[in-house]
């Protein structure tokens, strides 16, 4: 299966900051790669896939990058509505497998 | 407007049997797939299996062959996920997805709100 990793794990931010995780596959998956967003006790929600198309309805200011095997998700100025776990997921190949998660709070 | 809504929380004893439901409303059920992702917790999200309603072929991933049933009833736009002998470790939030793309790559696109399953003596 292919190991997805991100970083950081967790790191505390403020609102207006411009903020980068970045999403690394063990192998290349081309542009097949999503991310979500979860906020404590709610379902994920789909921000992006195909590596940089944002999901109807989110925000502009989250964008995604990356093919191969490096990835980033940039949130351009962090809304307080914005604090909450990131995941990234490949879908290159069975099975899909999502990335540790990065969690992003208040600083 | 899509939606899936969940069954209820669920409290079991260890050994005891367990299905839970996901329906779909506001598209056509029989044209995407459903998968199912477990958080057990504080940890992160991993997918267990899907199904296509539209002719119930079902995939698990293989953490979870064997250990859980993923079915499909058309004719209510319903998913169901089950157990025959709940353990302790089962003890985790579920979550159904619909799902864009095929059986063998796919991303969940709209969320159930999730059913908590704790499983404790």
């Amino acid at each position: 299966a292919i190991r997805m990793t991100q970083s950081p794990s967790s790191f505390s931010a403020s609102t207006g900051d411009r903020v980068t995780i970045t999403c690394r596959a063990s192998q290349g998956i081309s542009s097949y790669l999503a991310w979500y967003q979860q906020k404590p006790g709610k379902a994920p929600k789909l921000l992006i896939y195909a590596a940089s198309t944002l999901q109807s309805g989110v925000p502009s200011r989250f964008s995604g990058s990356g093919s191969g095997t490096d990835f980033t998700l940039t949130i351009s100025c962090l809304q307080s509505e914005d604090f909450a776990t990131y995941y990234c997921q490949q879908y290159y190949s069975y099975p899909v497998t999502f990335g540790p998660g990065t969690k992003v709070d208040i600083k | 407007e899509v939606q899936l809504v969940q069954s209820g929380a669920e409290v079991k004893k260890p050994g005891e049997s367990l299905k839970i439901s996901c329906k779909g409303s506001g598209y056509s059920f029989t044209s995407y797939w459903i998968g199912w992702v477990r958080q057990m917790p504080g940890k992160g999200l991993e997918w267990m299996g899907i199904i296509y309603p539209g002719d119930s072929d079902t995939r698990y991933s293989p953490s979870f062959q064997g250990q859980v049933t993923i079915s499909a009833d058309k004719s209510i736009s319903t998913a169901y996920l089950q157990w025959s002998s709940l353990k302790a470790s089962d003890t985790a939030m579920y979550y159904c997805a619909r799902l864009e793309g095929g059986s063998g790559s796919y991303y969940g696109d709209y969320w159930g709100q999730g059913t908590l399953v704790t499983v404790s003596s």
